[in-house]
C-alpha cells in the first residue's frame, strides 16, 4: 500500500527557514515524479513545486523560486523541500504527492502545518 | 501562465440531486492534462478524474468528467458531474492541469 507522511513543520519566525521532509513507501519511489502542494488558511490548493525522477528537471511557482529548493534521495524514498526567507504568506498546510496514472496526484500525504509568524 | 476559473464558487444541493461543476481554462488546454479532486477538511485530497474523463481507482460511477474539446483534443471549458449526490460528497473540488495550477476550487454543500 502506498503511503507518503510528511513532517517537519512547525512556528518560524518571517525569515527562518524550515525543512519538510516526505517518506514514501509502497512503491518504488525512484520511478515517479513528486511534488509539493500547500493550502494556506481559507485558500484553495497552489502547486508548489515537483521533481522527476531522476531530479535532473525541477518546477517552481514563481513565488517561492530563490527562496524554496525541492530535493528528493531515492536511496532513502524520501522527497525534500528546504524552505528559505520564509514569510508569513508562506503559512499553510504542505502536502507531498505523488504523480502517477497519466501524471495526475494519485497518492497524497496527509499534510504537515507551517506557520510562519512572529 | 494558464488560469483555471471554477464555478459556481459554491453549491448547495439535496441528497439524491446531482451537481455540475465547470472548470473554464484560460487558453486551450490538452484534454489529458486535466484533473479533478476531491479535498475534505482535514483530510487530503483524492484524485476523482484524470485525463478529464477517466475515473481513478475506486472511484464510483456516480463521478464522471467531461471536456468540451476541438478535434486537437484540447479545449477550455471541462465539466464533473456528480450524480446521485450523497451527505459524504461535501467537499470543495478542485480541476488541475497536471503538474502545475489548481482550479479556483467549488464548495459543495449536501443538506
Amino acid at each position: 500500500e502506498v503511503h507518503l507522511v510528511e513532517s517537519g513543520g512547525g512556528l518560524v519566525q518571517p525569515g527562518g527557514s524550515l525543512r519538510l521532509s516526505c517518506a514514501a513507501s509502497g512503491f518504488t519511489f525512484s520511478n515517479y515524479w513528486l511534488t509539493w502542494v500547500r493550502q494556506a488558511p481559507g485558500k484553495g490548493l497552489e502547486w508548489v513545486a515537483n521533481m522527476n525522477p531522476g531530479g535532473s528537471e525541477i518546477h517552481y511557482v514563481d513565488s517561492v523560486k530563490g527562496r524554496f529548493t525541492i530535493s528528493r534521495d531515492n536511496a532513502k524514498n524520501s522527497l525534500y523541500l528546504q524552505m528559505n526567507s520564509l514569510r508569513v504568506d508562506d503559512t499553510a498546510v504542505y502536502y507531498c504527492a505523488r504523480s502517477g496514472v497519466e501524471a495526475a496526484y494519485d497518492y497524497w500525504g496527509q499534510g504537515t502545518l507551517v506557520t510562519v509568524s512572529s | 501562465e494558464i488560469v483555471l476559473t471554477q464555478s459556481p464558487g459554491t453549491l448547495s444541493l439535496s441528497p439524491g440531486e446531482s451537481a455540475t461543476l465547470s472548470c473554464r481554462a484560460s487558453q486551450s488546454v490538452s484534454r489529458i492534462q486535466i484533473a479533478w479532486y476531491q479535498h475534505k477538511v482535514g483530510q487530503a485530497p483524492r484524485l476523482l478524474i484524470y485525463g478529464a474523463s477517466s475515473r481513478a481507482t475506486g472511484i464510483p460511477d456516480r463521478f464522471s468528467g467531461s471536456g468540451s474539446v476541438r478535434g486537437s483534443g484540447s479545449g477550455t471549458e471541462f465539466t464533473l458531474t456528480i450524480s446521485r449526490l450523497e451527505p459524504e460528497d461535501s467537499a470543495v473540488y478542485y480541476c488541475q492541469q497536471y503538474g502545475s495550477f489548481f482550479g479556483t476550487g467549488t464548495k459543495v454543500d449536501i443538506k
